[in-house]
């Protein structure tokens, strides 16, 4: 399968823990982007990657939040000191970036936080 | 900033019949695109149809065509032959042209749930 694959897809941990997530892209796309849906919710924008550069970040991304995409290929999102907030779940989608084909954005399953 | 839209959370149409969802948008961006998404019960997002802001004639992709009405900022999805597989969650979403300079994020609506009965 060369879609969009998210790793962990179940992640429950305690408030304050340190949670990781992995998300790796569409081999040929070079735009990485995360988004946080909760429930009830559409997904909301929380920051994009072209190559390994980290060009936007929304105000939803506190300083607890960091995302890497180093050598461009895979994406890391963590969150550190998790709050019960926090749970949601947190989709990776990639895509080509400008003038290399159409702009559509492909999605990975998602992971699904609870904070408890 | 631009907001999407949707004001039906929930829909029900039965096998074969024609379903329109509705979707309104603000901005104030001349050159943009519109998209449905569709995300099924504990599946992934996939794209089921995109408008060009800058094309006049309405998108269409198989059972599935929109009615963009530019002046209005309207962007509504029509699904003909409702099948049992369109039971999901559709999301109205809206993205800047490449050539404003900014990220192509997308700004979703907070979607609308479609069941499909028999």
């Amino acid at each position: 399968d060369t879609g969009v694959s998210q790793d962990p897809r179940h992640k429950i941990t305690k408030r304050g823990q340190n949670v990781t997530f992995r998300c790796d892209p569409i081999s040929e796309h070079n735009r990485l982007y995360w988004y946080r849906q909760t429930l009830g919710q559409g997904p909301e924008f929380l920051t994009y990657f072209q190559n390994e550069a980290q060009l936007e970040k929304s105000r939803l991304l506190s300083d607890r939040f960091s995302a890497e995409r180093p050598k461009g290929s895979f994406s890391t999102l963590e969150i550190q000191r998790t709050e019960q907030g926090d749970s949601a779940m947190y989709l990776c989608a990639s895509s080509l970036a400008l003038g290399q084909g159409l702009n559509e954005q492909f999605f990975g399953p998602g992971t699904r936080l609870t904070v408890l | 900033a631009q907001t999407v839209t949707q004001s039906q959370p929930e829909m029900s149409v039965q096998e074969a019949e024609t379903v329109t969802l509705s979707c309104t948008y603000d901005t104030s961006e001349n050159n943009y695109y519109l998209f449905w998404y569709k995300q099924p019960p504990s599946r992934q997002m996939i794209l089921v149809i995109r408008q060009e802001a800058y094309k006049q004639q309405n998108a269409t992709e198989n059972r599935f065509s929109v009615n963009f009405q530019k002046a209005a900022k309207s962007f509504s999805l029509k699904i003909s032959d409702s099948q049992l597989g369109d039971t999901a969650m559709y999301f109205c979403a809206f993205m800047k042209h490449e050539n404003t300079g900014t990220a192509s994020k997308l700004t979703f609506g907070t979607g609308t749930r479609l069941q499909v009965t028999l």
